[in-house]
């Protein structure tokens, strides 16, 4: 089956902690996104990826880094910087922005 | 920058009911649009993409048609069904070539009553 999946399904962070949300794909896709939703408001870009080893900074991106060390995955981290980090994150794929995107099931992150 | 705005914010219709969702974007120079459907708090479902170049895409009982010059995309839903009940975003691929991300509006959400 190809497709997008997003682990950890729920992810609750501690104040001042780290935490990394995985993104794999076997739809041999290219390019990788990472959005954020927040209730009220669609998905707003934090980073992107066209070819493994190289990202490009989305509309918010402070607090977060990503990696694309394989053409698979591409993790997100969210650091201790980013000072409102509960939302709905969805990571996406396309075959460089030329097919559809398709989207992961989601990670709700939570901060306790 | 390019913005995408959806209208309505919410729909309500009855079981059966044709409909129009609304999409609309400030800038022309898009390299394709793409609708999603979104049930709560689950990923994003692909429904079409239209590329620049063609006005309308079909699959089942939705058809999006895609006005580029005028910065307009519609979504047209055919016989409504209470299963149709969901989000819909539009999201658009801005630029005249490939490698740049989509840009979503907010999203219309829509209730079908049986």
């Amino acid at each position: 089956d190809g497709g997008i999946t997003q682990s950890p399904k729920y992810l609750f962070r501690k104040e001042g902690q780290n935490v990394t949300l995985s993104c794999e794909q076997n739809l041999n896709h290219d390019a990788m996104y990472w959005y954020r939703q927040d209730p009220g408001q669609g998905l707003r870009l934090i980073y992107y990826s066209q070819i493994v080893n190289d990202f490009q900074k989305g509309d918010i991106a402070e607090g977060y880094s990503v990696s694309r060390e394989k053409k698979e995955s591409f993790p997100l981290t969210v650091t201790s910087a980013q000072k409102n980090p509960t939302a709905f994150y969805l990571c996406a794929s396309s075959q460089q922005g030329v097919t559809e995107a398709f989207f992961g099931p989601g990670t709700r992150l939570t901060v306790v | 920058k390019q913005e995408v705005t959806q209208i309505p914010a919410a729909l309500s219709v009855p079981e059966g009911e044709n409909l129009v969702l609304n999409c609309s974007f400030t800038d022309s120079a898009i390299y394709n649009l793409q609708w999603f459907r979104q049930d709560p708090g689950k990923g994003l479902t692909s429904l079409l993409l239209i590329q620049s170049s063609q006005r309308e895409q079909t699959s089942g009982r939705l058809n999006a048609s895609l006005d580029k010059s005028s910065g307009r995309s519609t979504l047209y839903i055919a016989a409504s069904q209470p299963g149709d009940s969901a989000t819909y975003l539009c999201a658009v691929r801005p630029g005249n070539q490939a490698g740049t991300a989509l840009i979503f509006g907010k999203g219309t959400t829509l209730s079908v009553s049986s």
